[in-house]
């Protein structure tokens, strides 16, 4: 069975910490993308990458970075974590050259609060 | 941009009754519609999807239809169940454009 597999289901942080959610995806799929999901606010895009190394920013990339070293694997990294930070954060994955358009495989999901 | 507006919730229904969600849509091109669902504890599931206009996205029992003349994406159920408790996100994606935009969600709760 095909998987996004998001390190934790559920993280406790200081403010100020460095924060960092890891995503792994064993599809062998180009693209994969960070989200964060609020009440309200459905499900905003932080970054996403289409290739090992590459990266875009989405729509609210502040406050945020990301790694892709490999292909199976996408971090997201908060540089100092702030309050403003609690959220829950989905991964998600989504292959290329497949006929237009494909559904993503989404991860469970972490639930990160800072306090 | 491109963008996605849901009815808010929360909607609670009695087993077997009729579920509507109302999703329209702004796009700068033509748009794939998706609805997802989101189970307690769960990650986002594809439900449902439509690629051009006057296609029915339909699966679980869930039917919607892309429609063009009102920009919407309506997700229908003609009798739910209490395992439909769920958040149901409508989504869109334009062109060859590799991002998803979701509506802000809807909470569905059925009561038995």
């Amino acid at each position: 069975d095909v998987k996004v597999t998001q390190s934790s289901r559920y993280l406790v942080k200081r403010t100020g910490e460095k924060v960092f959610l890891e995503c792994v995806q064993d599809m062998d799929h180009e693209n994969m993308f960070w989200y964060r999901q609020d009440p309200g606010l459905g499900l905003r895009l932080i970054y996403f990458s289409y290739d090992v190394k590459m990266k875009e920013k989405g729509d609210i990339p502040e406050g945020y970075s990301v790694s892709r070293e490999k292909k199976e694997r996408f971090s997201l990294i908060l540089e100092s974590a702030s309050t403003n930070q609690t959220s829950m954060y989905l991964c998600a994955s989504r292959p290329t050259g497949t006929t237009r358009p494909h559904g993503y495989t989404f991860g469970s999901g972490t639930r990160l609060t800072v306090v | 941009g491109d963008s996605v507006t849901q009815m808010e919730g929360p909607v609670t229904l009695s087993e077997e009754a009729f579920l509507t969600i109302n999703c329209t849509y702004t796009a700068t091109g033509y748009p794939s519609l998706f609805w997802y669902v989101q189970y307690p504890g769960e990650g986002l599931q594809l439900l449902l999807k439509a690629t051009k206009a006057d296609d029915k996205g339909s699966n679980k029992g869930f039917e919607a239809t892309y429609r063009k003349e009102t920009t919407s994406f309506h997700l229908e159920k003609g009798s739910v169940q209490v395992s439909d408790s769920a958040v149901y996100f409508c989504a869109l994606s334009v062109g060859n454009d590799y991002k998803l935009s979701f509506g802000a969600g809807t909470t569905v709760t059925v009561r038995a």
